[in-house]
């Protein structure tokens, strides 16, 4: 079974750091590109960044750029989400999507995991 | 940057037909995909390039895209389709790559 699992949220103060893992199983991690997706109490979804199967091409949404950096392991299976410098509107359920395809860029999210909160807060 | 306006509500009676648009600056020229999401549950694919439906949604959703709207579909509808809807497509114009969501559409089933 397809299944991702996501992993390390909880409660930061501004200013601080999180690393979010995702966990894949039940396919070839390294053929497919991945993305993290969040969203705020309340409200709609917003992309934050896009990895190639292979890691080498990375996308970041404008509100993140800088702060944030997405990379995989793919011998592990794994892919992660540093964020630098948390903000309170930072908060939210950040959900991983996996791309049928490896290369980023492109396409739609066919499998999604069940979301890890982040909540910055002093 | 680009902007995909969706309706905030939309309410059909079951049995009935619902469409939800997604409207964009020339959005036909892009792939839109669509994503169901029951509160506390994670989104769901149900139409992705434009039109395509992925195994086990029903036959029920469609989708179409051109000129500067794209529209889901849900015919028959049913007490289990109330959800949010979100559109997507990928924004290649201005020198990155970017995902842009809609705002999403509330499903209400009177």
């Amino acid at each position: 079974e397809v299944q991702l699992l996501e992993s390390g949220g909880g409660l930061v103060q501004p200013g601080g750091s999180l690393r979010l893992s995702c966990a894949a199983s039940g396919f070839t991690f390294s053929s497919y590109a991945m993305s993290w997706v969040r969203q705020a109490p309340g409200k709609g979804l917003e992309w934050v960044s896009a990895i190639s199967g292979s890691g080498g091409s990375t996308y970041y949404a404008d509100s993140v750029k800088g702060r944030f950096t997405i990379s995989r392991d793919n011998s592990k299976n794994t892919l992660y989400l540093q964020m630098n410098s948390l903000r309170a509107e930072d908060t939210a359920v950040y959900y991983c999507a996996k791309a049928p395809q490896g290369i980023a860029g492109q396409g739609e999210f066919d499998i999604w995991g069940q979301g890890t909160m982040v909540t910055v807060s002093s | 940057s680009y902007v995909l306006t969706q309706p905030p509500s939309v309410s059909v009676a079951p049995g009935k037909t619902a469409r939800i648009t997604c409207g964009g600056n020339n959005i036909g020229s892009k792939s839109v995909h669509w994503y169901q999401q029951k509160p506390g549950q994670a989104p769901v694919l149900v139409i992705y390039y434009d039109s395509d439906r992925p195994s086990g949604i029903p036959e029920r959703f469609s989708g179409s895209n051109s000129g500067n709207t794209a529209t889901l579909t849900i015919s028959r509808v049913e007490a289990g389709d109330e959800a949010d809807y979100y559109c997507q497509v990928w924004d290649s114009s201005s020198d990155h790559r970017r995902v842009v969501f809609g705002g999403g559409t509330k499903l209400t089933v009177l």
